[in-house]
């Protein structure tokens, strides 16, 4: 079983709907969560990140957690095309400061 | 946020050869990262940059293909040595860094490796 999976394809929607992103993990004892955006020939940089369990939000993005499902979810609200990107999850690994990493999902915003 | 310069950010090189990526924090920072990047694919750690001692190497990756310096707190290189065409690839570099009750981690802008 993979770390972290993000399994969806690719994502299309239309602007100024919500983008909704999946993201699983498979150790029960990661306590920190982040979502990257990483534009196409750019390196990833931080949107969210999330510790506790439930929603957290900013501007537009709101992280969702749910530890017992190990479970972890990314929103979009009135999506933009400069939201087009592909969307990273990350874990931070247990005992272990390292991240592991989603595939990624791509979002393509449709104006 | 911590700002991570990296260099170079792209570059074409002969197998056979060796290139060495550098990366600049321009503050302390607790841990260093290096990750691989295919194209189309996600990040994959290849090493711990420890300051004052060996990197730690994940599973796949080792010293010799990739040795990494961390003389001090803000500075860290990768060598990608005696390259082959499976070497083409985007790296970079990585750090955490503690801020109010949080830690996250920031990204250098990335070296795009062609090796021909």
């Amino acid at each position: 079983q993979k770390e972290v999976e993000q399994n969806s394809g690719p994502l299309s929607v239309p602007e100024g709907a919500i983008a909704s992103l999946n993201c699983t993990y498979s150790d029960r004892g990661s306590q920190s969560f982040f979502w990257y955006r990483q534009y196409s020939g750019k390196s990833p940089e931080l949107i969210m990140f999330i510790y506790s369990n439930g929603d957290k939000e900013d501007g537009r993005f709101t992280a969702q957690l749910n530890k017992a499902s190990q479970y972890v979810s990314l929103l979009i609200r009135d999506s933009q095309p400069s939201d087009s990107a592909t969307y990273l999850c990350a874990v931070r690994v247990w005992g272990n400061n390292r991240l592991a990493f989603g595939k990624g999902n791509q979002v393509v915003v449709i104006p | 946020s911590a700002v991570i310069s990296q260099k170079p950010s792209r570059d074409i090189c002969q197998r056979g050869t060796s290139l060495t990526i550098q990366c600049q924090v321009d503050s302390q920072v607790t841990m260093m990262f290096w990750y691989r990047q295919q194209p189309g694919q996600s990040l994959t750690l290849i090493a711990t940059a420890n300051q004052g001692s060996e990197a730690t190497y994940e599973s796949g990756f080792v010293i010799d293909k990739f040795p990494i310096s961390r003389p001090n707190l803000t500075f860290s290189t990768l060598t990608v040595s005696n390259m082959s065409p499976e070497d083409s690839s985007i790296y970079l570099c990585s750090a955490l860094q503690r801020g109010a009750g949080n830690t996250e981690a920031f990204f250098g802008q990335g070296t795009r490796l062609t090796v021909v």
